[in-house]
């Protein structure tokens, strides 16, 4: 099993640039999670997934957009890159919420000039 | 006042040394993660409790409900401990801590 795959590992972007950011679990988890960890502030949930067809917003949403169309995957979106979005990017996914764990994402590093 | 407070925020060791984190939380939770995010690396999944103690190698948590409170232990720590350490309460969704920045000096 590969776990939780995120691609890329790094990427500079400029302002108003659109990008995916893509995230694949071979697990058959039903619940998926993106994060971005900013020194200070810890990790924050962006978007999440409780299964295919179905997402809704974390924390801080703006700027990112999310779809589920399958189990595996669960690509974010940022729709037009601002510098505030430059940050490290996780993914993670658990069987379902509740007493399981959860496993991340290698991270993507991402620079908006 | 964040829903999960760690402490201490920095620690700095000698090898060999007993380290103690601690997590403190305030929402309800299903249960209690531990963490631990090497310097530029990824985040890899330690422990979960939802109650009493675990124990993996070298590394012991637990976990009082009650009192909303859980601790990471590292014993006979090394410089490969060095990392930093975070705990999440897990309900609804994860809630982070600020992490615990650990050093250990050979």
């Amino acid at each position: 099993n590969a776990g939780v795959t995120q691609t890329p590992k790094f990427q500079v972007l400029k302002t108003g640039q659109s990008m995916t950011l893509q995230c694949a679990q071979d697990m058959n988890h039903e619940y998926m999670s993106w994060y971005r960890q900013d020194p200070g502030m810890g990790l924050r949930l962006i978007h999440y997934s409780v299964g295919a067809g179905i997402t809704d917003q974390g924390e801080v949403p703006n700027g990112y957009n999310v779809s589920r169309s399958t189990t595996e995957d669960f690509p974010l979106r940022l729709l037009s890159a601002a510098p505030s979005q430059t940050s490290v990017y996780f993914c993670a996914s658990t069987r379902t919420l509740g007493n399981y764990g959860y496993t991340f994402g290698s991270g993507t590093r991402l620079t908006v000039v | 006042k964040n829903e999960v407070e760690q402490s201490p925020q920095n620690l700095t060791a000698q090898e060999g040394e007993f380290i103690t984190i601690n997590c403190s939380y305030s929402v309800g939770i299903s249960a209690l993660h531990w963490l631990q995010q090497h310097p530029g690396g990824g985040i890899v999944s330690l422990f979960m409790l939802s109650s009493g103690k675990k124990k993996h190698g070298r590394l012991i948590a637990t976990i009082n409900i009650q009192e909303k409170h859980s601790s990471l232990h590292i014993t006979a720590s090394h410089p490969r401990d060095s990392a930093v350490y975070i705990c999440a309460a897990s309900a609804q969704k994860l809630v982070f801590g600020q992490g615990t920045r650990l050093t250990i000096n050979p």
